[in-house]
């Protein structure tokens, strides 16, 4: 049962342009979201999160959006780089657990 | 900021042999470490929970007597892989959790690529 999906396997987007990744979660009870950027053979690392009391989270060129009713979040990054290319795992929580459920990602590749 | 170091990052071993992999928090103390395993195009799967101090909590399928996880100090967790076989290759990351930070506290190590032949 996957609790957390990208349903997107890859996304490629020019560099400049907007790059938005879309993460949706079936799970109820998930009340802290978190996008984490990954590159090869290397760990995740932590890129942005969000908590369920808001909807939305920016740092500087990511910003998170978040809509409860529709259980979905999505990850825009603008202006998209080079160096964004990369994997991004949505991963989500609830205030009770202490286990991140990962999806599955999504390949961003930013053609310059 | 905190950091995980994760031991090696790549190894290579012959069929039937142990492996073990360290997972260390750097400059934090963390009750508890996360293992997952990641296939190729696939999403980080978690195999168990370790706690410092206790028998770590395994996720359903995996194998605790062929997945090995000692958690034997606030910055240290190890996972040994016993008995290994080429379907063990896989990359392999640890996580620790700081005890004052909350949900954002998840630091990932580097990864330990595994191929076994």
């Amino acid at each position: 049962d996957q609790q957390v999906k990208q349903n997107s396997p890859s996304l490629s987007v020019q560099e400049g342009r907007i790059s938005i990744l879309n993460c949706d979660y079936t799970n109820s009870m998930f009340d802290y979201f978190l996008w984490y950027k990954k590159y090869p053979a290397e760990g995740p690392t932590f890129l942005i999160s969000i908590s369920s009391i808001k909807d939305k989270n920016e740092d500087g060129r990511f910003t998170v959006f978040l809509n409860k009713s529709a259980k979905h979040l999505s990850l825009h990054i603008v202006p998209s780089q080079p160096g964004d290319s990369a994997v991004y795992f949505c991963a989500a929580i609830s205030e009770y657990g202490n286990k991140l459920v990962f999806g599955a990602g999504t390949i961003l590749r930013v053609k310059s | 900021g905190a950091v995980v170091s994760q031991h090696p990052s790549w190894v290579i071993c012959k069929s039937g042999t142990s492996v073990k992999i360290e997972c260390r928090s750097l400059d934090f103390q963390a009750t508890t470490m996360f293992w997952y395993r990641q296939f190729p195009k696939q999403s980080l799967m978690l195999m168990a929970t370790s706690n410092e101090g206790s028998k770590a909590t395994y996720e359903q399928g995996v194998e605790k007597d062929k997945f090995l996880i000692n958690h034997a100090s606030l910055t240290l967790s190890t996972l040994t892989v016993t008995s290994a076989h080429p379907e063990d290759s896989s990359f392999y990351i640890c996580s620790a959790r700081d005890l004052f930070r909350t949900v954002y506290g998840y630091t990932f190590g580097s990864g330990t690529r595994l191929t076994v032949v």
